[in-house]
């Protein structure tokens, strides 16, 4: 049972553009989601993370976008740029007490 | 300084040996994690440990065994390698638990 859907599965954008992510989960005590980027070679590196209290979060380029009754929460980064080119997973977990579940990534292309 | 360092970086061996794999944070945080990442990017928890306890041990077979000998350390070791335990093997740590994890830079492991 997969708890955290991700989709989608690769993405390419031009350079400038706006880059979507979405994910959705099942379980309703999640109280965390965070945003991980990894490249190659590298593990994954926390990118932002949103609690349900809140609809949106924004640093920098990077903006995630919650949804608690959908049970969605998204991640857009504006200004796509080549150094974005990674790996995107969304991740969830509750309280401390589960583990935190990953997506199944998206891997993002951005070309020039 | 690397905040979680894991060795070794590439491991390859045949089927049927032990082997370990070291990781070390320097963080100061309570808990440690193992991640397995297989072919198709995949992360999936296998161990959790805080201040040297065992706390999270997802379905994996036996012949990993996880050691803690102190908080900044935590240990895999595999016995009895299959084909299929071939993948990238992450080690985390994080000071407040399944939340802001960070990520090693994998071990990869190839069995052969």
């Amino acid at each position: 049972q997969q708890q955290v859907k991700q989709s989608p599965q690769s993405l390419i954008v031009q350079k400038g553009g706006i880059s979507i992510i979405n994910c959705a989960y099942e379980n309703t005590a999640f109280d965390y989601f965070p945003w991980y980027q990894q490249f190659p070679g590298k593990g994954p590196a926390l990118l932002i993370a949103i609690r349900p209290d809140v609809s949106e979060k924004k640093e920098g380029r990077f903006t995630i976008s919650f949804n608690k009754s959908a049970k969605q929460f998204s991640l857009h980064i504006m200004d796509s740029q080549p150094g974005d080119s990674a790996t995107y997973f969304c991740a969830a977990s509750s309280s401390g007490n589960t583990p935190l579940v990953f997506g199944k990534g998206t891997r993002l292309s951005v070309i020039a | 300084d690397t905040a979680v360092s894991q060795t070794p970086k590439y491991l390859v061996t045949q089927m049927g040996n032990d082997k370990s794999i070291k990781c070390e944070q320097n963080l100061g945080h309570d808990t440690m994690y193992w991640y397995k990442q297989d072919s198709k990017k995949f992360l999936k928890i296998m161990f959790s440990y805080n201040n040297k306890e065992l706390i999270i041990n997802e379905t994996v077979p036996n012949r990993f065994s996880p050691k803690s000998p102190d908080k900044a350390h935590l240990n895999l070791h595999i016995n009895s390698l299959e084909l299929g335990d071939s993948a990238v093997y992450f080690c985390a740590s994080s000071s407040r638990r399944n939340e802001k994890l960070f990520f090693g830079s994998g071990t990869q492991l190839s069995v052969l």
